[in-house]
């Protein structure tokens, strides 16, 4: 099944910097990478994703990159602020057979803005 | 607010006992999936049903078993619960598989 590995699991940054998260997968078949935030307290909430046939997805501070080739793919995000503080989570999606679908997730990077 | 909402947000029950976490779809979602969310664990699939037939299972346990209704939403019934069991348990929907998937605030189950 597709393993999904994602690092750094702790990054600390100032106000106004950036961050950059990574994750491989193993499954060549995963078309589908979302990035989820998790609050403390909250569900997982959907902040961007990108699929297969993009290299490259840009939403305000953040954006997404995948590379297929080398099966990763990254978050940026980009002019930090406090608010930015959470677990990020991404996730790959393989084909099923029709309507069938699972996210398989990495373990979490914990971001945190100091100021 | 994703759309999703689960219920009961809190449960505390004994070892051994069973009980039922409740989610209802998005307004259209025709997908749900359930996650346990552990702090060695991550976040693991159970299972994923898709118009009220079960469509993709993960590491769920025999004890666990799950449904969706006519109505679409869906049930997660856990039984003989150990100590272990304690987690956080999240429901998310999609409009079908392959789309953007939404998540619930989560029930949070303490097995004591």
């Amino acid at each position: 099944g597709e393993n999904v590995e994602q690092h750094p699991s702790t990054l600390s940054v100032q106000e106004g910097d950036s961050a950059v998260i990574k994750c491989t997968y193993s499954d060549s078949a995963s078309n589908y990478f979302p990035w989820y935030k998790q609050e403390l307290g909250k569900g997982p909430q959907l902040i961007i994703d990108i699929r297969s046939n993009v290299g490259e997805k840009k939403d305000q501070r953040i954006a997404v990159t995948l590379n297929k080739t080398a099966k990763h793919f990254s978050l940026h995000i980009t002019e930090t602020q406090p608010e930015d503080s959470a677990v990020y989570f991404c996730a790959a999606s393989y084909p099923g057979t029709g309507t069938a679908s699972k996210l398989t997730f990495g373990t979490g990077t914990r971001l945190q803005v100091t100021l | 607010d994703s759309g999703v909402t689960q219920t009961p947000k809190h449960l505390i029950t004994a070892t051994g006992q069973r009980v039922t976490l409740r989610c209802s779809p998005r307004s259209g979602d025709l997908s749900v999936y359930w996650y346990q969310q552990s702090l060695d664990q991550g976040l693991q699939f159970l299972i994923q049903y898709y118009n009220g037939e079960e469509r993709a299972k993960g590491n769920i346990l025999e004890r666990f078993s799950a449904q969706q209704f006519p109505d679409l939403h869906s049930e997660l019934n856990l039984s003989s619960l150990e100590l272990g069991d304690s987690a956080l348990y999240f429901c998310a929907s999609s409009v079908r598989g392959w789309t953007e998937a939404f998540f619930g605030q989560g029930t949070r189950l303490t097995v004591v």
